[in-house]
């Protein structure tokens, strides 16, 4: 079964700091998400990739930046976290071509305080 | 943004009842996808409908699409309490970008 791995679950960050988000998925597919779930915005695109070494900015890219350093591997990073970037992040891989099914992680949940 | 700016909605129906949830997009789409999400979870696909599909059943769901209009509407027959979620489309552009409408949170009471 597809799998798609986010850690931490949960988090707790400082106004300033620098928060790093870590996602693993064992599909093999080429494309990856960061979303962000927020009550009344449903689910929103931050960054996506369509392979190692690339990244791209989505809906909202704002205050964060993205890592592809591997197939398997994508990050988010959050070089100086805000009290409005406490939401849920989701993220998700697809394959190439039309249609494709995406999976999502289980979600983690930061709060920055 | 590919959607309207409808702001989530929430039904509440009774088990038994038939339920259609819609959603509308704004730009080109190759595939609309339905997905549904548990408390605690990330969406997972239940349904998808190709823009050359009027129509396509899965079990008790059924998804249509209208690509004149740019609407999708996903319908649960004899919805049960286990459909119990929140329902987002999304679409895909074809280049696998997918948008996510702002969901329906479907209750279903015994």
């Amino acid at each position: 079964e597809a799998a798609v791995t986010q850690s931490p679950r949960n988090k707790v960050a400082v106004t300033g700091g620098k928060v790093t988000l870590s996602c693993n998925q064992t599909n093999n597919h080429n494309n990856m998400y960061w979303y962000r779930q927020d009550t009344g915005h449903g689910l929103r695109l931050i960054h996506y990739s369509y392979g190692a070494g690339s990244t791209e900015k989505g809906d909202i890219p704002d205050g964060y930046k993205a890592s592809r350093p591997s197939q398997e591997n994508f990050s988010l990073i959050l070089e100086l976290a805000t009290p409005s970037q406490t939401s849920v992040y989701f993220c998700a891989s697809g394959g190439q071509g039309a249609p494709t099914e995406v999976f999502f992680g289980k979600g983690t949940r930061l709060t920055v305080v | 943004s590919q959607w309207g700016e409808e702001n989530l909605q929430a039904l509440s129906i009774q088990e038994g009842e038939d339920v259609t949830m819609n959603c509308s997009y704004k730009t080109y789409t190759t595939v609309v996808h339905w997905y549904r999400q548990d408390s605690g979870r990330g969406p997972a696909l239940i349904i998808l409908i190709r823009s050359n599909e009027r129509e396509k059943r899965s079990g008790r769901l059924r998804a249509t699409l209208d690509t004149s209009s740019q609407s999708s509407s996903l319908s649960i027959t004899a919805a049960q309490c286990e459909d119990t979620a929140v329902y987002f489309c999304a679409t895909d552009t074809g280049y696998q970008n997918f948008y996510f409408g702002k969901g329906t949170s479907l209750t279903v009471i015994p």
